[in-house]
């Protein structure tokens, strides 16, 4: 299966601890993407890469998270001092296409974090 | 800033029978707008997308969806319906050339039955 997969499915953490989620994109996809999804809701914008700069980040992504795309391929996904409030399903995303606009975004699996 | 709208949070059919899944969207630019489809424990699937061009799109499992620039809508439709059709759809917008968010409903849930 050549579709964008996600690492760990599942992680349940303390509240105050650092956790880091790794996303590996579609194969040659020059646009990676991350969303964050809470029971009920669609999934939300987080932040944007296209190759490895970091073009675009939400509001929604506080100083306690920071995203990386180092060789412009995988991509991670840290929050540090974990809050109750980042309980969710973290959803990535890629893409390849001349416009980010146009593009399709295909999705990863997700990882469900779960802060105690 | 562009925003999208599922007005039913749930849908059922029989199946065999026609189902709709209505969506409006609100933008100050272009409206570029996708649907997918989420299966219980998998990712969202893409379903189609209007950029461009003739409003009605054919996609992905039998589904289409009609742009009306008019009604602000973007309603996902299939002409008769499959157990197996059972999810959850988004719709969601891009603002374009504001921005290049993807912003997505809540979701509907359909529910189509035997």
């Amino acid at each position: 299966d050549t579709g964008v997969s996600q690492d760990p499915r599942h992680k349940i953490t303390k509240r105050g601890q650092n956790v880091t989620f790794r996303c590996d994109p579609i194969s040659e996809h020059n646009r990676l993407y991350w969303y964050r999804q809470t029971l009920g809701q669609g999934p939300e914008f987080l932040t944007y890469f296209q190759n490895e700069a970091q073009l675009e980040k939400s509001r929604l992504l506080s100083d306690r998270f920071s995203a990386e795309r180092p060789k412009g391929s995988f991509s991670t996904l840290e929050i540090q001092r974990t809050e109750q409030g980042d309980s969710a399903m973290y959803l990535c995303a890629s893409s390849l296409g001349s416009a980010a606009s146009t593009d399709t975004q295909y999705f990863g699996p997700g990882t469900r974090l779960t802060v105690l | 800033a562009q925003s999208v709208a599922q007005p039913e949070d749930q849908v059922n059919v029989a199946e065999g029978n026609p189902l709709t899944v209505k969506c409006t969207y609100s933008v100050s630019g272009n409206p570029y707008l996708f649907w997918y489809v989420q299966y219980p424990n998998r990712g969202l699937q893409f379903l189609l997308k209007y950029i461009t061009g003739d409003n009605l799109v054919k996609g992905s499992y039998g589904f289409e969806a009609e742009f009306n620039k008019s009604q602000t809508s973007f309603h996902l439709k299939k002409p008769s319906a499959l157990v197996s059709d059972s999810a959850l759809y988004f719709c969601a917008v891009r603002d374009f050339p504001n921005n290049n968010d993807m912003r997505f409903g809540a979701g509907t849930r359909l529910t189509v039955k035997p």
